[in-house]
């Protein structure tokens, strides 16, 4: 597609529940972002791929929270045991190389636990 | 890890008029890009201007510039003719050229622009 596509737009889900939240980057970009931003507040940085390897995932909060991208393109953020503190929109991101060129943004998808 | 601040949560401009929102961050490195992202109320960020910090010039991009100044590790934005659709978020953001690629980002200046 032309740009980042998330999927879904908006997430409803029950405490305890188990969440996948879908990001398709452009074409040919080597390099993806998770990030989740809480309400005012800037992006925080989750896990950053580079092809098919999670390059850094300090940013995860912990052991609940897992992303894969088996084949370096789709990738999937999983959230186990979903709690109300996990509400938040999640950004998905992706960038070729070098290094300085931008990230590209989808909409985010926006999760409400209940 | 490196620390990005913008020290104004909300701006307003008057129409046409020119606003400037400031942004410092915290880094003991000497190569690094930044960023200015604009995040209207659809959620999408969108690239507004980018600076290489080896660069002297400052960046930019048709209404946007910025004043970089590297020693004061300052990173302000500048928004001439503002117009009704500049109204958004707008976050600055780091990025390191060295090791680790992901992007750092205040917390964002909510800017309003009066008709």
């Amino acid at each position: 597609g032309a740009g980042v596509s998330q999927t879904p737009s908006n997430k409803v889900t029950e405490k305890g529940k188990y969440v996948e939240l879908r990001c398709d980057p452009i074409s040919g970009h080597t390099a993806l972002y998770w990030y989740r931003q809480s309400l005012g507040q800037g992006p925080e940085f989750l896990i950053y791929f580079q092809g098919t390897g999670a390059a850094d995932d300090s940013g995860l909060p912990n052991d609940r929270f897992f992303a894969v991208r088996p084949e370096g393109s789709v990738s999937t953020l999983k959230i186990q045991r979903t709690e109300r503190g996990d509400s938040a929109v999640y950004l998905c991101a992706s960038s070729s190389n070098p290094v300085n060129t931008e990230a590209f943004f989808g909409q985010g998808t926006r999760l409400t636990v209940v | 890890a490196q620390t990005v601040t913008q020290s104004q949560p909300e701006m307003s401009v008057q129409e046409a008029e020119t606003v400037t929102l400031s942004c410092t961050y915290d880094t003991s490195e000497s190569d690094y890009y930044l960023f200015w992202y604009k995040q209207p109320p659809s959620r999408q960020m969108i690239l507004v201007i980018r600076q290489e910090a080896y660069k002297q010039q400052n960046a930019t991009e048709n209404r946007f510039s910025v004043n970089f100044q590297k020693a004061a590790k300052s990173f302000s934005l500048k928004i001439s003719d503002s117009q009704l659709g500049d109204a958004a978020m707008y976050f600055c953001a780091y990025r390191s050229a060295g090791t680790g690629n992901q992007f750092y980002f205040g917390t964002g200046t909510s800017l309003t622009v009066i008709p």
